[in-house]
Parts: C-alpha cells; structure tokens; sequence
C-alpha cells in the first residue's frame, strides 16, 4: 500500500515548467515525502525529498501543503529528458520505500 | 549520494537453479534493500537487509526463495533459488544513509529462466 495517489499519466511542452501533483492524505506527522524517477530501462532515480518545507535542488523542487496532505513536484523547464515515471512516496516507520504506480510523464518537442 | 554497483547486469538460467545477485555500496549505509520489477510494471519491495542479522520480508516472499546476506555495511547478495520462468523479472537492490536521506539504487539484474 503505497498511500499515495498519483495521476496515471501528464504531458508537457519541451522548455516549459511540469507540476506533478501528489495527494498523501493519511501521512504521519514524520513521514518524509520522497520522489524517484525512473527513465526507460534504468534503475529509479532519486529527485528530492522533503519534511514540512519547499525544498529546492538542481533537478526541481518540491511543494508541500501547509496540512502536508498534498505535495507538488516543480520540474522548471522540461526536457525531452525529463521523460519518465515519476513516482511520489511516504516514508514513514520502518523506512522503506513502497512504490505505487507513479505519474507517466511524457514531454513533446 | 552512494553509488551502487549491481552484477551481473543480466542473465539467462536454467529451470531449477538458483542465481545469486551482488550489490556493492561505494560508502557505508545504514540500509538496503532488494526490489523486483516485472516488465511494465512498478516495483515490488523483496525484503529489507539487515546487517548482522536475518533480512525482513514483504508479505508474499520467504527466505527460502529469496535468502539474503548483509555481511557488513556496504555490501548484500540476494539469491533467487530453485527458478521458475515466473521468476523472469528485473530485480533491483537500493541503498540510503537512513532516515532524512534520499535512497540511491543499482541499475538492476535482468533475469530470464527459461
């Protein structure tokens, strides 16, 4: 049970900013939100996680609700690159990483 | 982050034998863990690795299938034993400094039992 819901897929424009919308709406007061990437035929990658902040690093950034039940991942500028499945996680007691189905992002030129 | 070296990065087995998978970490973490991921799909959390002690497994997986060593902090093999072609799937091992940090993984093991 992921506890995570994602839409099943989006589309963007190459150049343009991609919000990835995740709802976490059962998560404990010390889950962290993670996101992973993972691109055809690879190993998923890590993005960037979270607490309670925005976080910001080189590859996007990360928008949590102020009630933490809902959090957006900001890639500013697609890229054909950026093609992938992203996928949204809780980790929570016991710190594993359970996957769900993720968000199929694909980005046209 | 830690880097992760997974190998063999495919192979193809007989029915009834068993292939033993390697996950070297280029610094010492606190966790890991082994994944499989069927084709087109998410990935299926195995079990974790425990250091020094027996691995924890996910409902739906025995150690007797799937025995898992963690001898030291860098380092876990996972085995997939007596094979079926069921077990024909891509398995991955992942890696993190613990709570607060993010999870690195191997680029996976591509195992066809034929």
């Amino acid at each position: 049970d992921a506890k995570t819901t994602q839409p099943n897929s989006m589309e963007s424009n190459e150049e343009e900013p991609v919000h990835l919308p995740c709802n976490h709406s059962t998560i404990s007061g010390t889950d962290y939100i993670h996101w992973y990437r993972q691109l055809p035929s690879q190993g998923p990658e890590y993005v960037i996680h979270g607490l309670t902040s925005n976080v910001n690093n080189r590859m996007a950034s990360l928008a949590i609700a102020e009630d933490r039940k809902s959090s957006t991942l900001i890639l500013h500028r697609a890229t054909l690159r950026d093609a992938a499945v992203y996928y949204c996680i809780r980790v929570g007691y016991g710190n594993k990483l359970v996957f769900g189905a993720g968000t199929i992002l694909r980005v046209k030129s | 982050s830690a880097v992760i070296s997974q190998k063999p990065s495919r192979d193809i087995c007989q029915r009834g034998t068993s292939l033993t998978i390697q996950c070297q970490v280029d610094s010492q973490v606190t966790m890991m863990f082994w994944y499989r991921q069927q084709p087109g799909q998410s990935l299926t959390l195995i079990a974790t690795a425990n250091q020094g002690s027996e691995a924890t497994y996910e409902s739906g997986f025995v150690i007797d299938k799937f025995p898992i060593s963690r001898p030291n902090l860098t380092f876990s093999t996972l085995t997939v034993s007596n094979m079926s072609p069921e077990d024909s799937s891509i398995y991955l091992c992942s890696a993190s400094r613990g709570e607060g940090h993010g999870y690195t993984f191997g680029s996976g093991t591509r195992l066809t039992v034929v």
